[in-house]
């Protein structure tokens, strides 16, 4: 089946520092990625979505300057936490899908904490 | 997107049959029904996906009523490891670059 690859798995770093999350997607070309975040105990709440080359659509109330996201390729997308504060310490968790019908594929998520 | 309806959770016993039900009255003619789960700490993990047939792989079948207003999804023998937020979708596929509106979902619990 398909697969994405998301890396780190965790990480956890220092109030102020900009922390890199990579999602890959390994056996298929994802025309389209979705970068999410999860709260303990809610569920997944969308974040942003790219096509490859161009820029990423934002959901209403994300921050564009704060999480900045790169598509430069079919195969990765990578999202960025600018200067991260303890409030964006969560569980982020892309996706990937392929052309038409396809369904989107998960990776196993990255768990942000910010002392 | 049409809503759907999920109960808040289901409990069941290991090597039955887990029918979780989804209930998506206003689903238009181009809409699919997706099924993802979230097993805790990992990301979601795509299980089946219909229009309007039946559907069947390896993970689970899916039941889709005549009228498309609801559908099941149907684990034909639950395992401890089938303990999971199962989640129902209904979108166009390529609308809005497929993107996935989450919704509470079923937590199941199945039990030895």
């Amino acid at each position: 089946g398909a697969v994405v690859s998301q890396h780190p798995s965790w990480v956890i770093c220092k109030s102020g520092t900009s922390v890199k999350i990579e999602c890959r997607s390994l056996d298929f070309q994802a025309t389209t990625m979705f970068w999410y975040r999860q709260f303990p105990k809610q569920s997944l709440m969308l974040m942003a979505t790219s096509n490859e080359g161009s820029k990423a659509t934002y959901e209403q109330g994300v921050e564009k300057d704060k999480f900045l996201i790169n598509h430069a390729s079919l195969t990765l997308s990578t999202l960025t936490v600018t200067s991260a504060h303890p409030e964006d310490s969560s569980f982020y968790i892309c996706s990937a899908r392929g052309k038409g019908i396809q369904p989107q594929h998960f990776g196993d998520g990255t768990r942000l904490s910010i002392l | 997107d049409a809503k759907t309806t999920q109960p808040p959770s289901m409990d069941c016993a290991e090597g039955r049959a887990a029918n979780l039900p989804c209930n998506h009255s206003t689903i238009s003619g181009n809409e699919y029904v997706y099924w993802y789960r979230q097993i805790h700490s990992q990301g979601p993990q795509y299980i089946i996906h219909g229009l309007k047939n039946n559907e069947t792989n390896e993970m689970a079948s899916l039941i889709i009523t005549e009228d498309r207003k609801s559908s099941t999804l149907i684990l034909p023998h639950a395992t401890l490891r089938d303990t999971a937020v199962y989640y129902c979708i209904v979108r166009v596929p390529t609308d809005s670059w497929g993107k996935l509106q989450f919704g509470a979902g079923t937590q199941v619990v199945v039990t030895p």
